[in-house]
């Protein structure tokens, strides 16, 4: 089974500062995909970035970039120029690839993010 | 288009009594898929469906049902419920093309006293 692990529970950043968010993950399959959610308060689930296995290049969307190392099991999310609605809950997951996993998610505990104005 | 729906927003039960939460999609969805987030966790999956008809069990699905007769609908269903079951449920809905992302409604908070 995967396992997908954020050991930092709670982060704060200046506004207008760069922080990474790290995750890592336990997984024996070679395709999959990897997501980082944003939850603000309001409980929304918000997609903020996906990454391919397959894919060497890191994906970017915006503001928000990720460090992915396959081979170290680690895919962290990089928040450039934070604004103070990005204060959130984090949560990175996994999605197999493999047929019949039925593209069910498994989260991690998640982290919050202060933004300090 | 309204999304992921759900309904109520809000629900306390008392101890034993059972309830239904709602859950619609208008994307024409095959896939879709019940979570619950306990405090300060990530969200686990108690049920999923990948059509009209046809569900399966997920990480956590000791005292819950699901039923799919349409390929809109997915309600839970909590026929005893217990204090374990305070939570937060997520539905969430995909399509088949492997390329789109799971889409999640608003929750519902669920407190069972």
């Amino acid at each position: 089974a995967q396992t997908v692990t954020q050991s930092q529970p709670e982060m704060s950043v200046q506004e207008a500062e760069t922080v990474t968010l790290s995750c890592t993950y336990d997984t024996s399959e070679s395709d999959y995909y990897l997501f980082w959610y944003k939850q603000p308060p309001s409980r929304q689930m918000i997609l903020v970035i996906r990454q391919e296995a397959y894919k060497q290049q890191n994906a970017t969307e915006n503001r928000f970039s990720v460090n992915f190392q396959k081979a170290a099991k680690s895919f962290s999310l990089k928040i450039s120029d934070s604004q103070l609605g990005d204060a959130a809950m984090y949560f990175c997951a996994y999605r197999s690839d493999r047929t019949g996993a039925n593209s069910k998610l498994t989260f991690g505990k998640g982290i919050t993010l202060s933004v300090r104005p | 288009n309204a999304g992921v729906t759900q309904t109520p927003k809000f629900r306390i039960l008392k101890i034993g009594q059972s309830m239904t939460l709602q859950c619609t999609q208008d994307m024409n969805h095959n896939y879709m898929y019940w979570y619950r987030q306990d405090p300060g966790m990530g969200l686990k999956l108690i049920y999923y469906s990948v059509g009209a008809g046809i569900t399966d069990k997920g990480e956590v699905p000791n005292g819950y049902n699901v039923s799919r007769s349409t390929t809109e609908d997915f309600p839970l269903r909590l026929e005893l419920a217990a204090p374990s079951q305070t939570s937060v449920y997520f539905c969430a809905s995909r399509n088949l093309d492997w390329n789109y992302e799971q889409y999640f409604g608003p929750g519902t908070r669920l407190t069972v006293t």
